[in-house]
């Protein structure tokens, strides 16, 4: 089955750390680009980064820049998200998305279930 | 950076109405612009690329036009599945638009 499947989220204290993971099945995973999304609690899509199939390039929205760091393992066909020194805004839920492409971002034709970031003190 | 504003925010409508969703962007993004549903409780999906062009499996009564800074995703004759928010994103940055969320009537 084509699934990504995120975990690794959950509830942590300002200035925490986390590291999300998604697993991917089902297609060739290290031909294609790769993304993270959040979305807040009732609130709208946010791209948060993407990476290129051979982790040759990352890229950060302005938020997180400094403070997330995006990786893959193509061998376990895995992307990973590495959050730090978090803040309240960045509670959220994740979202892994397969590109379409593979060495330059385009459209997201698969996503994942999501995996809940909660930061509280 | 690049921002993409969609109106209405909310639409109702009834069931067999055709809507128009519009977005805006700050400057152009040629045709580099897809639209999403993610209907409530669920992961978003992709519905159009490419500005114009339907994702597989997506019914016909789905389209989308434009190009330079202004796009529109219509739906001709709505149906009670089609209760959701729709997303519209441009690919130079990935930003996503604010979100239209429709309603039936």
């Amino acid at each position: 089955e084509v699934q990504l499947v995120e975990s690794g989220g959950g509830l942590v204290q300002p200035g925490g750390s986390l590291r999300l993971s998604c697993a991917a099945s089902g297609f060739t995973f290290d031909d294609y680009a790769m993304h993270w999304v959040r979305q807040a609690p009732g609130k709208g899509l946010e791209w948060v980064s993407g990476i290129t199939w051979n982790s040759g390039e990352t890229h950060y929205a302005d938020s997180v820049k400094g403070r997330f760091t995006v990786s893959r393992d193509n061998a376990k066909e895995s992307l990973f998200l590495q959050i730090n020194s978090l803040r309240g805004e960045d509670t959220a839920l994740y979202y892994c998305a397969k590109d379409t492409n593979s060495g330059t971002y385009y459209h997201f034709d698969l996503w994942g279930r999501g995996t809940l970031v909660t930061v509280s003190s | 950076d690049i921002q993409m504003t969609q109106s209405p925010s909310t639409l109702s409508a009834s069931v067999g109405d055709t809507v128009t969703i519009t977005c805006r962007a700050s400057r152009s993004v040629r045709t580099w612009l897809a639209w999403y549903q993610q209907k409530p409780g669920k992961a978003p999906s992709l519905l159009i690329y490419q500005a114009s062009n339907l994702e597989s499996g997506v019914p016909s009564r789905f389209s989308g036009s434009g190009s330079g800074t202004e796009f529109t995703l219509t739906i001709s004759s709505l149906q009670p599945d089609d209760v959701a928010t729709y997303y519209c994103q441009q690919y130079n940055t990935w930003t996503f638009g604010q979100g239209t969320r429709v309603e039936i009537k």
